[in-house]
């Protein structure tokens, strides 16, 4: 049973662009929502993270929004840029030392 | 920021010698470390939670004799590939994490190739 639902899997997105990627989860002890980016050959490197008790967070171009009462999140990437282009993970926690429920990843290509 | 390095980044070892990966946190102390294994163009797959001076818990499927995993300091863990075969060429992947909610942080993975 997939915990962490993410869509889409691949995405085009031009250069300047808004890339929205979107995640649903099921369990609602997860209480920790981070995003990570990971480029080919590398391991993923956090990106932005939201706890439910916030509906949005932004740094820099990366927004997550946050919808509690749907079990779902969104991560959207503004103005974006070739640089961008890698594999997004959502990922969700609950809590100790648990691990990372990672969604199945979404390749995201910018084209200029 | 928390930084874990992950050595070596890329092996190859012929079939039925023992690779050795190395994970280090350091910049803080990590009760816990995670292994993982990413196939091609898939999402991370979850192999052990190893824990300093115990004993690691392994996931359903993953052999404990062929993936060895010691995490005897907390700024340590290795994971050994015994008896490698081809099949268990992957991409290895550590994270730790300095506490709740801090973030994991993962290490820059290992390319293992078995010939």
């Amino acid at each position: 049973q997939q915990q962490v639902k993410q869509s889409p899997q691949s995405l085009i997105v031009q250069k300047g662009g808004i890339s929205i990627i979107n995640c649903a989860y099921e369990n609602t002890a997860f209480d920790y929502f981070p995003w990570y980016q990971q480029f080919p050959g590398k391991g993923p490197a956090l990106l932005i993270a939201i706890r439910p008790d916030v509906s949005e967070k932004k740094e820099g171009r990366f927004t997550i929004s946050f919808n509690k009462s749907a079990k779902q999140f969104s991560l959207h990437i503004m103005d974006s840029q070739p640089g961008d282009s890698a594999t997004y993970f959502c990922a969700a926690y609950h809590g100790g030392n648990t691990p990372l429920v990672f969604g199945k990843g979404t390749r995201l290509s910018v084209i200029a | 920021g928390a930084v874990v390095s992950q050595h070596p980044s890329r092996v190859i070892c012929k079939s039925g010698t023992s690779v050795k990966i190395e994970c280090r946190s350091l910049d803080f102390q990590a009760t816990t470390m995670f292994w993982y294994r990413q196939f091609p163009k898939q999402s991370l797959m979850l192999m052990a939670t190893s824990n300093e001076g115990s004993k690691a818990t392994y996931e359903q499927g993953v052999e404990k004799d062929k993936f060895l995993i010691n995490h005897a300091s907390l700024t340590l863990s290795t994971l050994t590939v015994t008896s490698a075969h081809p099949e268990d060429s992957s991409f290895y992947i550590c994270s730790a994490s300095q506490g709740a909610y801090y973030g994991y942080t993962f290490g820059s993975g290992t390319r293992l190739t078995v010939v």
